[in-house]
């Protein structure tokens, strides 16, 4: 079964202190590996999509790193603003799932000043 | 830019009661797609369409019926309200009709409270 499994729960941290998230994953096939954004009464907001072991790619403070079993979430001295939960979404290649993504529940992270 | 407008914002029902969820995208993506969103738990797929004229169930579709009205728009109806039903509901709709990558982007959420 496609699974996805996101720690820790919640994560506290001072501005500028540095830290990982992790996104673990079983699936069939990975076809792509998805970070979103969420803030506090809005929707999802696209992050990064990352196709095979190896790749990275970043924004601003933000890191995203891709293994063939699990993915991080790097934040480089957060401030306050990325204050988020971030949700992690795998993207399973069999058939008849029209490429649908299964979500982990998130991590909350909260950046103190 | 619109993007993915969903209405209304928030809703209180009574068990039994029924009613629709709108959603519409300016973005002229082909696939749409229902989510729910329940506290520790995370995003469920209700419905997705993969282009206009298909629905398909996702993972807990009970309870509910969908309809692609045409490219844009993609509604939620719940027949008869009951409480299981309290929720977050997002739709979503994917840039690449289900391909590899396919970067869904998310409405504001319409949050529904089932009395």
């Amino acid at each position: 079964e496609d699974q996805v499994t996101q720690s820790p729960e919640a994560l506290r941290l001072q501005e500028g202190e540095s830290s990982s998230l992790n996104c673990s994953y079983t699936v069939s096939g990975l076809r792509g590996l998805f970070w979103y954004r969420q803030d506090p009464g809005k929707g999802p907001e696209f992050l990064f999509t990352l196709y095979s072991a190896g790749e990275e790619k970043e924004k601003e403070r933000l890191k995203a790193t891709l293994t063939k079993k699990e993915s991080f979430l790097h934040i480089t001295a957060p401030k306050p603003e990325d204050s988020a939960t971030y949700l992690c979404a795998v993207q399973a290649g069999k058939r008849g799932s029209q490429g649908n993504l299964i979500f982990g529940k998130g991590t909350k992270l909260s950046v103190k000043p | 830019n619109a993007g993915v407008t969903q209405t209304p914002k928030f809703q209180v029902l009574k068990t039994g009661q029924s009613m629709t969820l709108q959603c519409a995208q300016d973005m002229n993506h082909n696939s749409m797609y229902w989510y729910r969103q329940d506290p520790g738990m995370g995003l469920r797929l209700i419905y997705y369409s993969a282009s206009e004229g298909t629905t398909d169930k996702g993972e807990v579709p009970n309870g509910y019926n969908v309809s692609r009205l045409n490219k844009r728009e993609f509604s939620l109806r719940l027949e008869s309200a009951a409480p299981s039903q309290t929720s977050v509901y997002f739709c979503a709709s994917g840039s690449r009709a289900g391909g590899q990558g396919d970067i869904q982007y998310f409405g504001a959420g319409t949050r529904l409270s089932v009395l």
